[in-house]
């Protein structure tokens, strides 16, 4: 059975630009959450998103979107760009919204903003 | 609101040695804690779980057991191996609402 699939792996943007990131879940998961991982700050939860709709949001500035789609793999946007974005992007799918205990993770995409 | 802390790391221990990662936790209601492991290059995988006071989670040779009276949930391995450097997460899930996480741990073991 396939993992999570992240895509891209790396990223390089400038400040002021946007950025969308893709991840597909495992198959048959329908609940898809998105973290930011920094040095400082570890892992911070963005959103949560269960079939198709955005379940949970953490606090995140308006700049960061996400959307889910009906085979449940999920997109999330960055827009206008800042340096303090730089980031390592994890995605993690679930069976069903209410199993944290069932996240499993991607590799994460690594995005830097120059 | 819910909160996880960590000490500090690195950890730097040699091969065999016995390790601690510390892990405290502040939370409503009855939380489930975790500890999540994240390898180099790669996304996070579940270590062990508990879900109750006094639960003992295992996995791999590490342990680590739901302390309700001093709110804890520390990490332990009696013998660590070089393969088991990477960054250790603590994490806690109150109704299985979203996982919070620690600022994590790396782990550092040479032979």
């Amino acid at each position: 059975k396939a993992g999570v699939t992240q895509t891209p792996r790396y990223l390089i943007k400038t400040r002021g630009q946007q950025v969308t990131l893709s991840c597909s879940p495992i198959s048959g998961h329908r609940s898809v959450s998105w973290y930011q991982q920094t040095p400082g700050q570890g892992l911070q939860f963005l959103f949560e998103y269960f079939s198709e709709t955005q379940r949970n949001k953490g606090n995140f500035p308006g700049r960061f979107s996400g959307r889910q789609f009906s085979n449940s793999r999920s997109e999330m946007n960055v827009s206008t760009l800042e340096l303090g974005d730089s980031a390592l992007y994890l995605c993690a799918s679930s069976p069903r919204a209410d199993l944290a205990e069932k996240l499993f993770f991607g590799s994460g995409t690594q995005l830097s903003v120059l | 609101g819910n909160s996880v802390t960590q000490m500090e790391g690195p950890v730097t221990l040699s091969e065999e040695a016995f390790l601690t990662i510390n892990c405290t936790y502040t939370a409503t209601g009855y939380p489930s804690l975790f500890w999540y492991v994240q390898y180099p290059g790669e996304g996070l995988q579940l270590l062990l779980k508990a879900t109750k006071a006094d639960d003992k989670g295992s996995n791999k040779g590490f342990e680590a057991t739901y302390r309700k009276e001093t709110t804890s949930f520390h990490l332990e391995k009696g013998s660590v191996q070089v393969s088991d450097s990477a960054v250790y997460f603590c994490a806690l899930s109150v109704q299985a609402d979203k996982l919070i996480f620690g600022t994590g741990t790396r782990l550092q073991v040479f032979p």
